[in-house]
């Protein structure tokens, strides 16, 4: 799988836009960018996921660079609800099974 | 109900002991996983079945078995647990039909502890 790397924690302002970057310099051509949080100590939710395109859906939008090195997950309008743990995942193509990281700790503040 | 139900969703037990964490699904896929999550780490994969037949080792398998007994159902066992096994336990799964999404649907979550 690409090495991702994320920030360890961030803050946002309740109403802002929370942008949650990722690192995957090592990533391949033809390998997906995965997004998934967990909220408190729940299973992981999928959010979204995009091989080059960005792509939108009603949880957020992700926004992947052009030369596939990185990208941003983007909560436009956070809520307290969106307190949680954020993980950017890349795996080898064809390999149907995806490893977590320590992800970002993101914090809404009120 | 949920799709991924876990049981039980808490269990506390001694050193030596047999345990068995059972996950069924109702979304009717074929592929399924069993999750470790320590204290403030991410989630590492024990086990995964692709379908009945298929039962594969992840990243950290030892000391850990597990039963497809039907599609539906995915259980792990821990032959002889200890205390370094206490974790959240996590099972999930994934559709079959077509290309690989890369959604994962979770179960709740069974937190076990080892004394």
């Amino acid at each position: 799988d690409a090495k991702t790397t994320q920030p360890p924690s961030m803050d946002c302002a309740e109403g802002r836009a929370a942008n949650l970057p990722c690192n995957h310099s090592t990533i391949s051509g033809n390998e997906y960018v995965y997004w998934y949080r967990q909220i408190h100590s729940q299973g992981p939710q999928y959010i979204i996921h995009g091989l080059k395109n960005n792509e939108t859906n009603e949880m957020a939008s992700l926004i992947i660079t052009e030369d596939r090195k990185s990208s941003t997950l983007i909560l436009p309008h956070a809520t307290l609800r969106d307190t949680a743990v954020y993980y950017c995942i890349a795996p080898n193509f064809g390999n149907e099974k995806l490893t977590f990281g320590t992800g970002t700790r993101l914090t809404i503040i009120p | 109900d949920a799709d991924v139900t876990q049981t039980p969703r808490n269990r506390i037990t001694k050193t030596g002991k047999r345990i068995m964490l059972e996950c069924s699904q109702t979304k009717g896929h074929d592929r399924m996983y069993w999750y470790r999550q320590d204290p403030g780490l991410g989630l590492q994969l024990i086990y995964y079945s692709f379908d009945v037949k298929d039962i594969n080792k992840g990243e950290i398998s030892d000391g850990y078995s597990v039963s497809r007994q039907a599609q539906a159902k995915f259980s792990l066992s821990l032959e002889s647990a200890i205390p370094n096994q206490t974790a959240l336990y996590f099972c999930a799964t994934s559709d079959n039909r077509g290309p690989f999404t890369g959604e994962l649907f979770f179960g709740e979550g069974s937190r076990l502890t080892v004394l």
